[in-house]
């Protein structure tokens, strides 16, 4: 069965960095592209960005530019993403979810999130 | 990349139908038929419920649909139920591998 498993909750100061893993098991880890998303406390969902596992093409929102990276390492099946500068508005449960899909020259197909991680809260405070 | 817009709130009773809208922009919404809709409990990971504008991963209850006019797309859910109190988030394709999520909306189920 498809697993989305994250690592841990982590506690980080302001101006520090927190990389955010998302192991992927129970299909073939380059046919789907993995995004990451975030939600603050008592607040809504925000794409941060995208990743092709299988060529390691991203795009990120504009919003996360210069700030956020996502990675990937295609021997373990995992997806990072690793946030720069943090502040605390920064505080969020970060999720990856799998698109089950594909988008190409603007034509999509099942373009929505099939399978979520469980979250990683990251805290951002003095 | 602003995000969509939702009402904040939405209520219904048990059996009615409640209809809550998703507002973007041609740049989103309106540009693309590839609206989602998520579903999410209070400590849960969203849960699809609408797929490009109106279709439904199998699993999901037909009294959940979806439309689109112009840059508006709509969510409606028929005979109400108690589970179905949960937030809910419109998210659109907004091109080159973009994507935006509404502000979401809290349904309550009086």
């Amino acid at each position: 069965q498809v697993q989305l498993v994250q690592s841990g909750a982590e506690v980080k100061k302001p101006g520090a960095s927190v990389k955010v893993s998302c192991k992927a098991s129970g299909y073939t880890f380059i046919s789907y592209y993995m995004h990451w998303v975030r939600q603050a406390p008592g607040q809504g969902l925000e794409w941060m960005g995208i990743i092709n596992p299988s060529s390691g093409s991203t795009t990120y929102a504009q919003r996360f530019q210069g700030r956020v990276t996502v990675t990937r390492d295609t021997s373990t099946s995992t997806v990072y993403m690793e946030l720069s500068s943090l502040r605390s508005e920064d505080t969020a449960v970060y999720f990856c979810a799998r698109l089950r899909g594909y988008c190409s020259g603007g034509y999509c197909e099942n373009y929505y999130f099939d399978y979520w991680g469980q979250g990683t809260l990251v805290t951002v405070s003095p | 990349q602003s995000a969509l817009t939702q009402p904040p709130s939405a209520s219904g009773s048990p059996g009615q139908s409640v209809t809550i809208s998703c507002t973007g922009t041609s740049s989103d919404v309106g540009g693309y038929n590839y609206v989602s809709w998520y579903q999410q409990h209070p400590g849960k990971a969203p849960k699809v419920m609408i797929y490009e504008v109106s279709k439904r991963p199998s699993g999901v209850p037909d009294r959940f649909s979806g439309s689109k006019s112009g840059n508006t797309a709509s969510l409606t859910v028929s005979g109400l139920q108690a589970d179905d109190e949960a937030d809910y988030y419109c998210s659109s394709y907004a091109g080159s591998d973009n994507l935006v999520f509404g502000g979401g909306t809290k349904l309550t189920v009086l």
